[in-house]
């Protein structure tokens, strides 16, 4: 059974950067599909971060792509998002998912982790 | 702004059906059978109910299917239980950009 697990600090000050990983259990990272990252507001929708291969190839959301880096660790098993420049407007719950880029389907997805932007 | 456009609310009674509509455009949900549908209750993380347009994950009801008609997909939830209200979004693949994925607004379903 595959599962993913976020971790990282829950508060992070404005301008700096927010980083979070995602371990993953039950699957290697290196046997395929994409491993993604996607965000929700405190009472709002999801949003698409970005989503990356364990080669290193990665895709993401136009609107966050200046700021946003995602990498890969197949030694451990995990994968890491890097949010800089953080706003409060980035204050929200951060979920990690597999990603069937085939017919883009995120299933599983980890818990997610609140991250408040605040100083 | 989401990308795909849902009805904020729904309601029904239990044993009532639903349904929930997503409409995107030709460059996403009318132009492609990459439709999934998440259902997500308070505090917890979405959970994938339908994907494909209308397959469901092994371990998914069958009082839960998808369909789609030009740019407007939808889920219908059949036989409603008080344990299927929650919130609801679809998804899509997009050509429009790079842009993988994207995702309605979401519906809150109340069960009466």
């Amino acid at each position: 059974q595959v599962q993913l697990q976020e971790s990282g600090p829950g508060l992070v000050k404005p301008s700096e950067t927010l980083s979070l990983t995602c371990a993953v259990s039950g699957y290697s990272i290196s046997s395929g599909y994409y491993w993604g990252w996607i965000r929700q507001p405190p009472g709002k929708g999801l949003e698409w971060i970005g989503s990356i291969y364990h080669s290193g190839s990665t895709y993401y959301n136009p609107s966050l792509k200046s700021r946003v880096t995602i990498s890969v660790d197949t030694s451990k098993n995990q994968f890491s998002l890097k949010l800089s420049s953080v706003t409060a407007a980035d204050t929200a719950v951060y979920y990690c998912a597999r990603l069937n880029i085939v017919v883009v389907v995120f299933d599983p997805w980890g818990q997610g982790t609140l991250v408040t932007v605040s100083s | 702004q989401s990308a795909l456009t849902q009805p904020a609310s729904v309601s029904g009674s239990p044993g009532q059906s639903i349904t929930i509509s997503c409409t995107g455009t030709s460059s996403d949900v009318g132009g492609y059978n990459y439709v999934s549908w998440y259902q997500q209750h308070p505090g917890k993380a979405p959970k994938l109910m339908i994907y494909e347009v209308s397959n469901r994950p092994s371990g998914v009801s069958n009082r839960f299917s998808g369909s789609k008609s030009g740019n407007t997909a939808s889920l219908t939830i059949s036989g409603l239980q008080a344990e299927d209200e929650a919130d609801y979004y679809c998804s899509s693949y997009t050509s429009s950009s790079t842009l993988e994925a994207v995702f309605g607004g979401g519906t809150k379903l109340t069960v009466l």
